[in-house]
Parts: structure tokens; C-alpha cells; sequence
């Protein structure tokens, strides 16, 4: 089957410039997910659907970064304005019961805020 | 709150070393816990995980079990191959079925030499 898909893989930015990425969780995955990983850290997560409601985005900065899944499959993550400290890869995963839960990443997108 | 504590890296082997990272864990109730790895360029894969007390979780000839007792799930191979150049990361999420955010620790880098 295939697997997450994300896109770009890369991204250049200047700071206050606004940006978006876009994830295709595994077909049938009901929950996705958002995770920031800084360079040298483990990733962290930003956000959490089931479906098309929000889960969890206790830890997404809700002044500067959103998130929509509409129809409940593919998800946006968009930051407006970025800052310097948003430098970072962006993951995105998805998960479902028949796969036991067990989360599925795709391969990120590297942004980098100048 | 929940946290994951692994060794620093980078750790540098021979092949065919003996390799051991060591990962400790703080939660409330029962965990699961799980070894992610990401070789270079590529997403996060899981390499294996545990979802209660004593459990081995086993894959590709690495291992951890599940140490309530410790709060540790430290990985191990009997011998490392060049190909095994990669970051793992542990982690946990809260509840045993997995279904729920995961908690990374930073990662350590594997570096496995002739």
C-alpha cells in the first residue's frame, strides 16, 4: 500500500513570509497527526485529528500556525507569519485501529525560515 | 508530564560490534513504548515497540523488553551491520493500545563502520 506522502520536501522562506504544507495520510488512516521536529530533537507533536475534528493541539501556537483536514483525509499545516525559530521538519503521520494504532510517518519537509 | 530519556550520540561501532542504546521513560500508568528509526533522507519507520511490562518487542535482530521495574526500554543488537547507520528514537505513548500521541526522546545516532 502506499505509504504517507508530503509535500514539498523542501522549503526556504524569509521570516514573517507565510508557508503550507500539505499531507496524504495511508488510505483508511482515520487519525493523522503533525509532528515538529527541531534539529538534534525528538519530534514533537503539533496536532492531532480523528477524522476531521481536532484531537489534540495543545502544543500547536495557535497565533502563528493552523491545521484543517477537510473530508477528513488529506490535512494543510500552514504558518503565517514564520519566524526564525520555525526552522524545522515537519512530519506528518497517520494511524488507524486495523493498524493497531501504530503510526505511520511520511517523509517531512524540511523548512528553513531565513 | 510524560518524558523519554535516550543516550546521547553519536555512537560509533565496528561491524559486528555488540550494540546497546539505552532509553528511560516517565509516565503515569501503562505505556507502551516503541524503538522508531529514521536512516538518512527517509521518515521515521518503526522498528519495534512493547505495549506492556516484560514484553520484548523484537525486529531485524534488534530487541528491547519493556523494564517496568527500571521505567527502562533500552535497544540492543548482537551485531550491528554498516547498514544500521541510522537515528533511533525512542519512544511512548500513554495508553497501551498506542492510539495517542507519541513522546520522543532526541534520538541517537548509530554510526556502524568496517
Amino acid at each position: 500500500e502506499a505509504g504517507v506522502a508530503q509535500s514539498p520536501r523542501y522549503k526556504i522562506i524569509e521570516k514573517r513570509q507565510s508557508v503550507a504544507f500539505w499531507c496524504n495520510p495511508i488510505s483508511g488512516h482515520a487519525t493523522l497527526y503533525w509532528y515538529q521536529q527541531i534539529l538534534g530533537q525528538g519530534p514533537k507533536l503539533l496536532i492531532q485529528f480523528q477524522n476531521n475534528g481536532v484531537v489534540d493541539d495543545s502544543q500547536l501556537p495557535k497565533d502563528r500556525f493552523s491545521a484543517e483536514r477537510l473530508k477528513g483525509v488529506d490535512s494543510t499545516l500552514k504558518i503565517q507569519p514564520a519566524k526564525l525559530e520555525d526552522s524545522a521538519v515537519y512530519l506528518c503521520a497517520s494511524s488507524s485501529r486495523l493498524s493497531k494504532n501504530i503510526q505511520y510517518f511520511g517523509a517531512g519537509t524540511r523548512l528553513s525560515v531565513l | 508530564g510524560n518524558s523519554v530519556t535516550q543516550m546521547e550520540g553519536p555512537v560509533t561501532l565496528s561491524e559486528e560490534a555488540f550494540l546497546t542504546i539505552n532509553c528511560t521513560y516517565t509516565a503515569t500508568g501503562y505505556p507502551s513504548l516503541f524503538w522508531y528509526v529514521q536512516y538518512p533522507g527517509e521518515g521515521l519507520q518503526l522498528l519495534l515497540k512493547a505495549t506492556k511490562a516484560d514484553d520484548k518487542g523484537s525486529n531485524k535482530g534488534f530487541e528491547a523488553t519493556y523494564r517496568k521495574e527500571t521505567t527502562s526500554f533500552h535497544l540492543e543488537k548482537g551485531s550491528v551491520q554498516v547498514s544500521d547507520s541510522a537515528v533511533y528514537f525512542c519512544a511512548l505513548s500513554p495508553f497501551a493500545g498506542g492510539g495517542n500521541k507519541l513522546t520522543f526522546g532526541t534520538g541517537t545516532q548509530l554510526k556502524v563502520e568496517l
